[in-house]
């Protein structure tokens, strides 16, 4: 069965550091993008950035770029986001989704998310 | 790069079609034909329900389908379940980006 097991949720306080992670099994992780989706309480999709766990190529969305780094380990079949110091507003679930259709068109294997809660 | 603009609801009867439409710009939705639609029901991940502006995965019923005219792409829904009602988003391909829409809460009535 494809599919990609996220970590658990974290609760941080503003300013710590955060990795989470997306593991992917049953098919060939190298060979296929990663993307990862942020969803703020009670709102929409929000799109961030892909990675190509193969050569760890990566893409960043405009409104993301400086803000979070998304990483690789293709030996663990692991995608990794992270933050070095987090706000308040990095509250949200995020999402890891593999993207396929000639290369990476569409997202059509999700996690189950992973809740970031950043609170004083 | 801003969101695609979709309805925030629409809502239907048992039975009857909806068309939740989603609309950008020639540089996202109008410009390449990888326009994809996601189901969320609450507390729930995303459902990849159309792809490539009208392709369905194994396993959407044919209930669903997809099309794309100039800057709007369409999903439409026809004999409406109960189980349908959900959040619909949109997402477009914009040129090593993506862009999702706001989405559309569907409420069967």
């Amino acid at each position: 069965e494809v599919q990609l097991v996220q970590s658990g949720a974290e609760v941080k306080k503003p300013g710590e550091s955060l990795k989470i992670s997306c593991k992917g099994s049953g098919y060939s992780f190298t060979s296929y993008w990663i993307g990862w989706v942020r969803q703020m309480p009670g709102k929409g999709l929000e799109w961030m950035g892909i990675i190509y766990p193969g050569d760890s190529d990566t893409r960043y969305s405009p409104s993301f770029q400086g803000q979070v780094t998304i990483s690789a380990d293709k030996s663990i079949s692991t995608a990794y986001l992270q933050w070095s110091s987090l706000k308040a507003s990095d509250t949200a679930m995020y999402y890891c989704a593999r993207q396929s259709g000639g290369g990476y068109y569409y997202m059509d294997v999700w996690g189950k998310g992973t809740t970031v809660t950043v609170s004083s | 790069q801003s969101a695609l603009t979709q309805p925030r609801s629409v809502s239907g009867s048992p039975g009857q079609s909806v068309t939740i439409s989603c609309t950008g710009t020639s540089s996202d939705v109008g410009g390449y034909n990888y326009v994809s639609w996601y189901q969320q029901h609450p507390g729930k991940a995303p459902k990849l329900m159309i792809y490539d502006v009208s392709k369905r995965p194994s396993g959407v019923p044919d209930r669903f389908s997809g099309s794309k005219s100039g800057n709007t792409a369409s999903l439409t829904i026809s004999g409406l379940q109960a189980e349908d009602e959900a959040d619909y988003y949109c997402c477009s391909y914009a040129g090593s980006s993506w862009v999702f829409g706001g989405g559309t809460k569907l409420t069967v009535l």
